[in-house]
């Protein structure tokens, strides 16, 4: 059966410390790694798509790494804007349409 | 960039009515649209995939005629829960796969409808 878990279930951090999420997976060969950032209330918002072990993204003050059995979400010197909900999921190779989510990380970043 | 719009953000309905989700992409076409439900502090569970001009394929436990989707247009989806109940009070999100910048098997999704049944 195609897992996401998702690690720690929240974080606490202050402002300029650096830190980084985990994103486990087993799936019947992977498409695609998905991170999503979600905002109380809102839909999740697109961040990135890995495809492969050893591909890395990076946007302003995150970057997403992917290994065979795992991804990393790293935060560098994360601000009070970006406490929200991380989500990952991932696309496996049966039933590709699908996206099969983790229960997420809630992030709180203290000024 | 590629937006998905959802509609309304927030319905409170009485129960035994019915209510209906809307589900648009704005600049792109999405022949294949997602419906999910989303529980306090839990995840998104699918709930049914809906391809335009034909019928929607729903999740394993999820009422097809309790959760009636339809998916007439490209850019359309719509979710409707009939005789609605307070235990269907939950977030709704959909989501539409193909839009720019995301990724080949990226999706983008809509900002959620908050359905609470009283």
């Amino acid at each position: 059966e195609d897992q996401v878990t998702q690690s720690p279930e929240a974080l606490r951090l202050q402002e300029g410390e650096s830190s980084s999420l985990n994103c486990s997976y087993t799936v019947s060969g992977l498409r695609g790694l998905f991170w999503y950032r979600q905002d109380p209330g809102k839909g999740p918002e697109f961040l990135f798509t890995l495809y492969s072990a050893g591909e890395e993204k990076e946007k302003e003050r995150l970057k997403a790494t992917l290994t065979k059995k795992e991804s990393f979400l790293h935060i560098t010197a994360p601000k009070p804007e970006d406490s929200a909900t991380y989500l990952c999921a991932v696309t496996p190779y049966t039933g590709f349409q699908k996206l099969v989510f983790g229960t997420g990380t809630r992030l709180l970043v203290s000024p | 960039g590629a937006v998905v719009s959802q509609h309304p953000s927030r319905v409170i309905c009485k129960s035994g009515t019915s209510v209906k989700i809307e589900c648009r992409s704005l600049d792109f076409q999405a022949t294949t649209m997602f419906w999910y439900r989303q529980f306090p502090k839990q995840s998104l569970m699918l709930m049914a995939t809906s391809n335009e001009g034909s019928k929607a394929t729903y999740e394993q436990g999820v009422e097809k005629d309790k959760f009636l989707i339809n998916h007439a247009s490209l850019t359309l989806s719509t979710l409707t829960v009939t005789s609605a109940h307070p235990e269907d009070s939950s977030f709704y999100i959909c989501s539409a796969r193909g839009a720019p910048g995301t990724g080949d098997y990226g999706y983008t999704f809509g900002s959620g409808t908050r359905l609470t049944v009283v």
